[in-house]
């Protein structure tokens, strides 16, 4: 089974902090996504990433960044967290090719305080 | 990029009453379009995708979707509602890109 890990499932950030979130997927998928989820507004991306090092913007960047350094892992940073960022984010992945799923790790609860 | 349009935020019904769950895609050509399911404090987990051929797709736990172009519409259905059906769902649309859109979702609710 695919497995998508993200590093944590609640954490508590102060205002100003730089925040960094981790996932991980097992699959060698080419595709790996970065979602915010908020009641009423679904899941909105915020960037994507095709390959190693390559990115691309979703709907919803600023204030984020991401990193891209091993195809398996792809990290979310806020680079100074507000508490308009508190949210639930979810880390996805899928195959390059063809008509193929996204697959959703557990989800990571942040609250900025 | 495509996006997709779920319409109606919150659906009930009664356990063993049709489910209908509305999602409007915005191509003009075919894309690749799939329903999600998320129950309360899990993950999102494929229902169903949809691949070109096939107008009625069927996916997991009775549910299915029917792919109409001329309506531009991807609506998951299931005949018979059960509670344990009770969750919200997500319909999303992958883009040549390989971006991934999504709904803003569907809270259903079965009531007995």
């Amino acid at each position: 089974d695919v497995k998508v890990t993200q590093s944590s499932r609640y954490l508590v950030k102060r205002t100003g902090e730089k925040v960094f979130l981790e996932c991980v997927q097992d699959m060698d998928h080419e595709n790996m996504f970065w979602y915010r989820q908020d009641p009423g507004l679904g899941l909105r991306l915020i960037y994507f990433s095709y390959d190693v090092k390559m990115k691309e913007k979703g709907d919803i960047p600023e204030g984020y960044s991401v990193s891209r350094e091993k195809k398996e892992r792809f990290s979310l940073i806020l680079e100074s967290a507000s508490t308009n960022q508190t949210s639930m984010y979810l880390c996805a992945s899928s195959q390059g090719q063809g008509i193929a799923e996204a697959f959703f790790g557990q989800g990571t609860r942040l609250t900025v305080v | 990029a495509q996006s997709v349009t779920q319409l109606g935020s919150h659906v009930s019904v009664s356990e063993g009453a049709l489910v209908l769950l509305r999602c409007n895609y915005s191509s003009s050509v075919p894309p690749y379009l799939f329903w999600y399911v998320q129950y309360p404090n899990q993950g999102l987990q494929l229902l169903l995708k949809y691949t070109t051929g096939a107008t009625l797709v069927k996916g997991i736990n009775g549910f299915e979707a029917e792919f109409k172009k001329s309506e531009t519409s991807f609506h998951l259905t299931k005949p018979s509602a059960h509670m344990s059906d009770a969750a919200e769902y997500f319909c999303a649309v992958r883009n040549n890109n390989n971006d991934m859109r999504f709904g803003a979702g569907t809270r259903l609710t079965v009531k007995p």
